[in-house]
């Protein structure tokens, strides 16, 4: 049963430091996608990859995350330096888009960041 | 652009009865829907969608979902609702017409509370 896989599954740190949330896409798809989740801003779409390549990351604050595919196998978001408002819980999710119609997402558990 | 509104945040209904998440949505063109469900610590999963074809949609663990164009709506139903069909709900649209940079648009949510 392939799934997507997140770690760490919880991480607190303390301001300031440097936060890295790694994904593992399934295998064979082409598109991954980072979301954010709060209770007051629901899910968010942070960034947006097909075949690695960044689509949109307009909801992410380029000043301290950035997001990057380094292979297929592996996609990272990383927070530099960290702040209190960034706790939440961050999903991966990734897909096989084939066609505009195929756009069925599978998303990870989520890795909850508590940033103190 | 694309937006999808889901009018209640939460929905409770008794275990047996009909249950109905309700949906709109707004595209430019004609709509790509989906709806996923949320248990509590998890990542969301995919319950059904609409392509095109037959407006009533069915999707796993008995829900299905039916597409009005002329109401923009996709609301999502089940015949007899399940204790274990509580969990959160999030409705989802793409604009068809996207020249495929962007990815799905998700409601904030509904939460279904089925009593027993």
């Amino acid at each position: 049963d392939a799934r997507v896989t997140q770690t760490p599954r919880h991480k607190v740190t303390e301001m300031g430091q440097e936060v890295t949330m790694r994904c593992q896409p399934i295998l064979g798809h082409n598109t991954v996608f980072w979301y954010r989740q709060t209770m007051m801003q629901g899910l968010e779409l942070l960034a947006y990859f097909r075949n690695r390549a960044p689509l949109d990351d307009s909801g992410m604050p380029k000043d301290r995350f950035s997001a990057e595919m380094p292979d297929a196998t592996l996609a990272t978001l990383k927070i530099q330096p960290s702040e209190p408002r960034d706790s939440a819980v961050y999903f991966c999710a990734s897909g096989l888009v084939l066609s505009p119609k195929s756009y069925e997402q599978y998303f990870g558990p989520g890795t909850r960041l508590t940033v103190t | 652009a694309q937006s999808v509104a889901q009018p209640e945040d939460q929905v409770n209904v008794a275990e047996g009865n009909p249950l109905t998440v309700k949906c709109t949505y707004s595209v430019s063109g004609n709509p790509y829907l989906f709806w996923y469900v949320q248990y509590p610590n998890r990542g969301l999963q995919f319950l059904l969608k609409y392509i095109t074809g037959d407006n009533l949609v069915k999707g796993s663990y008995g829900f299905e979902a039916e597409f009005n164009k002329s109401q923009t709506s996709f609301h999502l139903k089940k015949p007899s609702a399940l204790v274990s069909d509580s969990a959160l709900y999030f409705c989802a649209v793409r604009d068809r017409g996207d020249t495929g940079r962007r990815a799905l648009t998700f409601g904030s949510g509904t939460r279904l509370q089925v009593q027993p």
